[in-house]
């Protein structure tokens, strides 16, 4: 079946530094990504469609200047958390969507990346 | 808006019971029905549903569709513990985006 890695899996920063998380589908390709954001105990949110080759479509209330989403090719998509704060420790995910279509599940999530920022 | 809504939003069983989850929706353009098993990391696919009527299973785990009332039902039969988990119900459009509902959280008690 299709995977897709996301690395770190967890990552602890300091206010005011970046964090770069990567989202690799390993064995498709995937024009598609998305990136969700998930608190303790919430749903998951869409922060962001992350399309190959143009700019990604980010969600009402995301500041696109504040996640950096870059998918420079079919099996990579990062997300950068700019100038990071406390509050925006959470739990990421990223997911890829699987273009082959018919009876099959279409977005294949990776294990997640938990962000805690001092 | 396209909108998702799970019911409960928390449930609390001894196994071997039977529990039945729901999910309603409200999606422009509605493509298909997915459900989904998260435990401590990012959720595990169950099942997809794009026609009404149809059930699909999985062992102890089956779902159905229906697409003229707009809803959908994930049951699970003989409860263990290791069901326990938030299971997400989400819809997916034309338009490519998938719409999360804010998901059931289960507790299977010994």
């Amino acid at each position: 079946g299709a995977v897709v890695s996301q690395h770190p899996s967890w990552v602890i920063c300091k206010s005011g530094t970046s964090v770069k998380i990567e989202c690799r589908s390993l064995d498709f390709q995937a024009t598609t990504m998305f990136w969700y954001r998930q608190f303790p105990k919430q749903s998951l949110m869409l922060m962001a469609t992350s399309n190959e080759g143009s700019k990604a479509t980010y969600e009402q209330g995301v500041e696109k200047d504040k996640f950096l989403i870059n998918h420079a090719s079919l099996t990579l998509s990062t997300l950068t958390v700019t100038s990071a704060h406390p509050e925006d420790s959470s739990f990421y995910i990223c997911s890829a969507r699987d273009e082959r279509g018919g009876d099959y599940n279409e977005q294949f999530f990776g294990p997640g990346t938990r962000l805690t920022v001092l | 808006e396209d909108k998702v809504v799970q019911s409960p939003l928390s449930l609390v069983v001894h196994e071997g019971d039977t529990v039945t989850l729901n999910c309603s929706y409200e999606v422009t353009n509605f493509r298909s029905l997915l459900w989904y098993k998260q435990e401590k990391k990012a959720p595990t696919f169950l099942f997809m549903l794009t026609s009404s009527g149809i059930e699909k299973k999985s062992g102890r785990l089956s779902s159905i569709l229906d697409k003229k009332e707009l809803f959908s039902i994930l049951n699970i039969t003989a409860t263990q513990t290791g069901d326990s988990a938030i299971y997400l119900c989400a819809v997916k459009n034309y338009g490519q985006n998938f719409v999360f509902g804010p998901g059931t959280r289960l507790s299977v008690l010994p």
